[in-house]
């Protein structure tokens, strides 16, 4: 059975500073992994997809990898803003291949200003 | 491109009574989930439809919550009668294409059971 475990579960940091979010899965056959974020109150808001066949990949500020034969992904922050505050989660597939996501709890970033 | 609607936004019920919520996927989305969030949790699948037939309903509480996906767009998931544990963010999200493909998700409705 498919896991997923973000640490930390609340990060809070000064705007500026460079930060990593980690995800790990328990199961590494997985075709690809998704991170999200959210702001209290919201939905989920897609911020990268990185399938399996890839290492990395990058939007604007954001840059996640992902590692399978580990079983880790991180999401990179650079430069970090305080619009960046909000939950972030990971997820991957389940099994069954119908595209059902198992998520991790999230890590709730704080950037202070 | 319009996103995934969602109605209620918030709905506030006594215990035992019933709620429903509505979801409308994006045009053309033919797979659609509902998930259930739990305050400091991830959200977890209640169940999964492949245009209007049921894919996995597997962790759906089937005593008391119920779904259907009437003409393969929208969506109604039903509560009744409601317990306090349902309290929560009920999400809707739908993608197109095969399950390599992108989720998107709706706003969510809050559910708070007093």
């Amino acid at each position: 059975k498919q896991e997923v475990t973000q640490i930390p579960a609340a990060l809070s940091v000064p705007e500026g500073e460079n930060l990593v979010l980690n995800c790990s899965f328990t199961d590494s056959a997985i075709y690809n992994l998704q991170w999200f974020r959210q702001d209290p109150g919201k939905g989920l808001t897609s911020l990268l997809l990185i399938q399996s066949s890839q290492r990395e990949q990058t939007s604007g500020r954001l840059n996640a990898s992902l590692d399978k034969s580990s079983g880790r992904s991180t999401l990179y922050i650079a430069a970090s803003q305080p619009g960046d505050s909000a939950t972030y989660l990971c997820a991957v597939p389940g099994s069954g291949n119908t595209g059902k996501l198992i998520f991790g709890q999230g890590t709730t970033l704080q950037v202070k200003p | 491109e319009a996103g995934v609607a969602q109605s209620p936004r918030y709905k506030i019920i006594e215990k035992r009574q019933s709620v429903a919520f509505w979801c409308n996927p994006i045009s053309g989305h033919a797979t659609l989930y509902w998930y259930q969030q739990i305050l400091g949790q991830g959200p977890k699948l209640l169940i999964q439809f492949q245009n209007n037939g049921v894919v996995d309903d597997s962790q759906l509480p089937k005593d008391r919550f119920s779904a259907e996906r009437l003409k393969g767009v929208d969506s109604t998931l039903k509560i009744q009668p409601a317990k306090l544990e349902d309290s929560a963010v009920y999400l809707c999200a739908s993608r197109t294409g095969g399950s390599y493909n992108e989720q998107f998700f709706g706003p969510g409705t809050r559910l708070t059971v007093l």
